[in-house]
């Protein structure tokens, strides 16, 4: 089936470690994203990425980091620069971006807790 | 800053009333969407309304759209235990790329 999928779903951090969250599409979608959602909060965008070998910052980009070798595979790494990285994770993808109104296609989310 | 908000933020209905939840925005839109979430799950698309236009159904949802007022509502007509989720909408800004917003959302309950 085509689809968005994440990994992994559940994550455990410890203090000044990094840690990367995969995000793999086979929609053959140009574009992907990354937001955060903390608990009974919205959506907030860290980074998207419109084409292989390009990325941009969203809202809340500090202490992540993103690469976008492959066109279906857009992994996110948390960084021991974010101080409060405990959240709900969801990578998502849409066709070409130069079309405004494109539907926005969800994975099923990563959560990512410190201990 | 979050573009959309949702209002209420939380509502309780039993099954077979109708729900309606509004959104409001700030600033020129292109297209507004409504998602729905599940609990600890990912968004799924369920309609998007263009500025041009007032109003839009699908199956049982009724999405309408005021520009001048900045705000739109979603209907959910006959609902159903299944219906409880969270919905959020999201607005696509009149920017040349794929800029969407999402609100804070509306937390729907739905009582058997």
């Amino acid at each position: 089936d085509g689809g968005i999928t994440q990994s992994p779903k559940y994550l455990f951090r410890k203090e000044g470690q990094n840690v990367t969250l995969s995000c793999e599409q086979n929609l053959n979608h140009d574009a992907m994203y990354w937001y955060r959602q903390d608990p009974g909060q919205g959506l907030r965008l860290i980074y998207y990425s419109q084409i292989v070998n390009d990325f941009q910052k969203g809202d809340i980009a500090e202490g992540y980091s993103v690469s976008r070798e492959k066109k279906e595979s857009f992994p996110l790494t948390v960084t021991s620069a974010q101080k409060n990285p405990t959240a709900f994770y969801l990578c998502a993808s849409s066709p070409r971006v130069a079309t405004s109104g494109n539907t926005i296609y969800f994975g099923e989310g990563s959560w990512l807790t410190v201990v | 800053s979050q573009q959309g908000e949702e209002d209420p933020q939380a509502l309780s209905i039993q099954e077979g009333e109708n729900a309606t939840m509004n959104c409001s925005y700030k600033t020129s839109i292109n297209n507004l969407q409504w998602y729905r979430q599940n609990s600890g799950r990912g968004l799924v698309h369920l309609i998007l309304i263009r500025s041009n236009e007032r109003e839009k159904h699908s199956g049982r949802l009724r999405v309408t759209l005021d520009t001048s007022k900045k705000s739109s509502s979603l209907l959910i007509t006959a609902s159903r235990a299944a219906d409880t989720a969270s919905y959020f909408c999201a607005t696509g800004d009149s920017g040349g790329y794929q800029k969407v917003t999402f609100g804070t959302g509306t937390k729907l309950q739905v009582i058997p």
